[in-house]
C-alpha cells in the first residue's frame, strides 16, 4: 500500500453514461497526477495539478475529460459521455513537488473502467 | 530467455539467476530516466531512478546502467525471486513546465519461475 487511495477500484458503465472516480493522494503531497493505462501498456499521462491549480493536460485528455482538486487534497476525475475506447485502467499518483529533480511518484491501485 | 510475446515482450528466468531488462528511449532531453515494477491488480512500483548525468546506479538487489549514446537503459536485478515477478517499465522525463512527467514505454514481463 502506498498511501494513495482510488476508488472505486471497478467500474462498469453503458456507453453514454458519466462516470466519475475519486483519488485521495498522500496527504503532504501537493502534486496529484492522472494517467490511463490500456492493457499491455505503460500508463500515459493525462494531467496534473500542483495543489488546487490544474498546470497540465496532455493533448490525451478530450473535452469530455475533466478533473478537479478543490481543496488541494483529494481530486475527481469526470467522463462524460463515455465511449467503448475509454475503457481502461486510470491511475492516480501523487509527488512533493520540485523545480530542480524528479520526486517519485507514489501511484495508487488504479479505477478499471469498462464501457459496455 | 526473452521473446516478443502477443501483448508483452517477456522474460523468463529461473529463481536465483540474475535478470536483465532492456529498454531504448527516444528523447535525448530527458533528464531522468527510471524504472517501475507493476504487478497485478496493482499501480506501478517506483524502483529506482538515474540522472542523466550518470552511467550507473546501484540499489538493493537492482542496478540500473545508461547509454546516452546509444539511448538504451537496462535494468539489472541480481538473484531474482519469484516475488519479482511483474510487468517492469522504464520511463523518461522530459522536463515540462516545472514538472518532471515521465513518459513510460511498453513494458516488459518478468516471470520467474521456482
Amino acid at each position: 500500500d502506498t498511501g494513495v487511495s482510488q476508488d472505486p477500484r471497478h467500474k462498469i458503465t453503458k456507453r453514454g453514461q458519466n462516470v466519475t472516480f475519486r483519488c485521495d493522494p498522500i496527504s503532504e503531497h501537493n502534486r496529484l497526477y492522472w494517467y490511463r493505462q490500456t492493457l499491455g501498456q505503460g500508463p500515459e499521462f493525462l494531467t496534473y495539478f500542483q495543489n488546487e491549480a490544474q498546470l497540465e493536460k496532455s493533448r490525451l485528455l478530450s473535452d469530455r475529460f475533466s478533473a478537479e482538486r478543490p481543496k488541494g487534497s483529494f481530486s475527481t476525475l469526470e467522463i462524460q459521455r463515455t465511449e467503448q475506447g475509454d475503457s481502461a485502467m486510470y491511475l492516480c499518483a501523487s509527488s512533493l513537488a520540485s523545480v530542480i529533480s524528479y520526486n517519485e511518484q507514489f501511484f495508487g491501485p488504479g479505477t478499471r473502467l469498462t464501457v459496455l | 530467455g526473452e521473446s516478443v510475446g502477443l501483448h508483452l515482450p517477456t522474460l523468463s528466468v529461473q529463481e536465483g539467476d540474475n535478470s536483465i531488462i532492456n529498454c531504448a528511449y527516444s528523447n535525448s532531453a530527458s533528464d531522468y530516466f527510471i524504472w517501475y515494477k507493476q504487478e497485478s491488480g496493482k499501480g506501478p512500483q517506483f524502483i529506482i531512478d538515474i540522472r542523466s548525468n550518470m552511467d550507473k546506479r546501484q540499489g538493493q538487489r537492482v542496478t540500473v546502467l545508461l547509454n546516452k549514446t546509444v539511448k538504451h537503459l537496462s535494468l539489472q536485478i541480481a538473484a531474482t525471486q519469484p516475488g519479482d515477478s511483474a510487468v517492469y517499465f522504464c520511463a523518461e522525463t522530459p522536463r515540462s513546465g516545472g514538472s518532471y512527467i515521465p513518459t513510460f514505454g511498453r513494458g516488459t514481463s518478468l516471470i520467474v519461475h521456482p
